[in-house]
């Protein structure tokens, strides 16, 4: 079983839409979570920690469910820069970040 | 502020020649990662540094790799001979302590014909 698995999906939304995706993590031990995006061709770049009261960002809200040990990110009011690919990230040791293979979100005009 | 840099951007040689990739971490930060990405795998960690000393290279492939760190704001990774199946993206990340979220570099991408 993989550490984080994801639903590669793609998501293909409409500008304006909300969109939701979860990913789930095998290990019960795991204190940090992570959303990272990554465009095409590009680096991941971290988008918001995940902490266990859930928390918000903008359009961006994340929650994270320990008892069924998954994470979640919802993007609302989405946006055409919103394209990218989500990757969600666990760590495993103190310094070992599992990732997930990714989220492909699609936001057309 | 400057971010993780990595040079080169993009690297092209042939299998058998030696490929050294650089990175500068954010200053300040004490943990770097080199990881490398690939359709088939995704994103692997290669090797950690905290306070310039490997930790863990576990996820090195083999022993044409080698990666050091001379002092806090320089890391290289070698490959030597290089073959075609080493062409990926190669990432240096780094992070104020080893808990603390990564930053990435742009990436090296690596060609191997």
């Amino acid at each position: 079983r993989k550490e984080v698995e994801q639903d590669p999906g793609p998501f293909n939304v409409p500008e304006g839409a909300t969109v939701a995706f979860n990913c789930t993590y095998s290990n019960s031990a795991s204190q940090s979570f992570f959303w990272y995006r990554q465009d095409c061709r590009k680096e991941p770049k971290l988008l918001m920690s995940v902490y266990s009261s859930g928390n918000e960002d903008g359009r961006f809200t994340a929650q994270l469910n320990r008892a069924s040990q998954y994470i979640s990110l919802l993007i609302r009011d989405s946006k055409l820069s919103d394209s990218a690919t989500y990757l969600c990230v666990v760590n495993r040791d103190d310094y070992k970040l599992s990732f997930g293979a990714g989220t492909t979100v699609t936001v057309r005009a | 502020d400057a971010g993780v840099i990595q040079s080169p951007r993009h690297e092209v040689t042939e299998m058998g020649q030696e490929v050294t990739l650089r990175c500068k971490p954010i200053s300040g930060h004490n943990s770097l990662f080199w990881y490398r990405q690939t359709m088939m795998r995704g994103l692997e960690l290669l090797i950690y540094f905290n306070n310039n000393v490997p930790i863990d290279d576990s996820g090195m492939p083999e022993d044409r790799f080698s990666a050091k760190m001379p002092n806090a704001s320089f890391s290289t990774l070698k490959i030597q001979p290089s073959e075609p199946r080493d062409s990926a993206v190669y990432f240096c990340a780094s992070s104020l302590r080893e808990s603390q979220p990564q930053h990435f570099g742009d990436g090296t991408r690596l060609s191997i014909l």
